[in-house]
Order: structure tokens, then sequence, then C-alpha cells
């Protein structure tokens, strides 16, 4: 089992620039959910998606950030423009079925310049 | 609201019990996980259990799940350097397709 993959690990990049973070669920699991983690706020809940459709978006903090999943093997998560402040580790997790456990994957970590 | 509170740190001994505590308000949980964080990994899931079970027993781990004062505790018998990490406690609660609440970590230091 790969376990859930996401891509890059870090990424440092000037604000202003497009960020695209990616996310490869554990095959078969129906739900997906995009985190950010920072030490003044902690882990929050961005979006997650069952069966690829968007159920729960009300953490996005602005419309700079969009995430979608086109297919049930792969999300991305994207920040258009990105500032200094969205600079955190973000995390992609994915549950089989309802109640059960989310699996993490590693995280990417974002510095915005 | 929905909300799970833990405390922020807890240093103990190498050989010696750890207890984590954590409080949460939604009445409606069904289960409540608690996951392991090491410095620049994700979130590990140690262990979880069903809101009608009053305990969990997984080698050194013991889950104690007071559903009446809704607080639950993770002890770690003869705890190690290994250890040393950042302890989440979540809950999820019985509506569909709802993501987990989580607290905000307690830091686990252990020193030998």
């Amino acid at each position: 089992d790969a376990g859930v993959i996401q891509s890059p690990r870090h990424e440092v990049t000037e604000m202003g620039q497009e960020v695209t973070l990616r996310c490869k669920p554990i095959s078969g699991h129906n739900s997906l959910f995009w985190y950010r983690q920072t030490m003044m706020r902690g882990l929050e809940l961005l979006i997650y998606f069952n069966n690829n459709v968007p159920i729960d978006d009300s953490g996005m903090p602005e419309d700079r950030f969009s995430a979608k999943m086109p297919n049930a093997s792969f999300s991305t998560l994207k920040i258009q423009p990105s500032e200094p402040r969205d600079s955190a580790v973000y995390f992609c997790a994915t549950q089989d079925r309802q109640n059960q456990p989310q699996h993490f994957g590693d995280g990417t970590r974002l510095s915005i310049l | 609201g929905e909300d799970v509170e833990q405390s922020l740190f807890l240093s103990v001994r190498e050989g010696d019990s750890s207890v984590i505590n954590c409080t949460y308000t939604d009445s409606s949980s069904t289960y409540l996980y608690w996951y392991k964080q090491e410095p620049g990994a994700g979130l590990q899931l140690l262990t979880y259990i069903f809101s009608n079970m009053d305990m969990k027993q997984d080698q050194r781990l013991t889950v104690l799940l007071n559903k009446k004062d809704k607080h639950l505790s993770l002890r770690i018998a003869d705890t190690q350097t290994g250890d040393s990490a950042i302890y989440f406690c979540a809950e999820s609660i019985s509506q569909a397709g709802t993501a987990l609440i989580f607290g905000k970590g307690t830091t686990l230091s252990v020193s030998s």
C-alpha cells in the first residue's frame, strides 16, 4: 500500500506566483481532504471531496484558493496569486468510508517569500 | 458547536507513563482518534475508539473514554524518547461525509 502521496514535499516561491499542490489518494478511498497546518491556527480543514465531488469548501480562506478532483486518483490545491501568509504545511488525507480513520500524506511545506 | 481541547505540552522522563488528555463538546461523536505527528512528517494514526466503548488497549497504548464527561485520554506506558512528538485528538460526528475535528495537539517531550 503506497499510502497518500503528496507532491512537491517542499515549495519555495515568490509572492504573486501560482502554486499547485498535488495529491494521489490511496486506491479505493472515496473521500479526500485538504488541510493546512500553521503554528498559530493548528490544523484547519480547507475542503473535502466525496466520490470526486466537493462537499464542503467553507474552510477555503479566499477566492485565491481552489481545489479540484478530476478523477478518483488525483486532486490539486491551487493558490493564485500566492501571498506570504499562505506559508504553511498543506496535508492531504483520504478515507475509505465514513467514520473510518483518515490517512495522511507527508505534506507539502510551502514558503511564500 | 464542535470543539476539541487539549493541553499544549507534557514533559515526562523516560520509563514513566504519559497521559495525554482531551475534551470534546459534540455528544454525537461516533469515533474518537489519536494521531501522532513527528517533526517534518504527516499525521500517523495511533489508535481509535468507538463511542460505545470505555477502553481500548493496544500494546503500550491505553485509550480511556468517559462519554458522560466527554473526556478522552491516551496513556503511553514505559514512555521512550522515540515517543516525543505532537499528539492530536480528533472526533468524527455522525453526519455523512463530515471531516474530523482536531484538537491543537499536545507536544510530548521525553527526557532521558
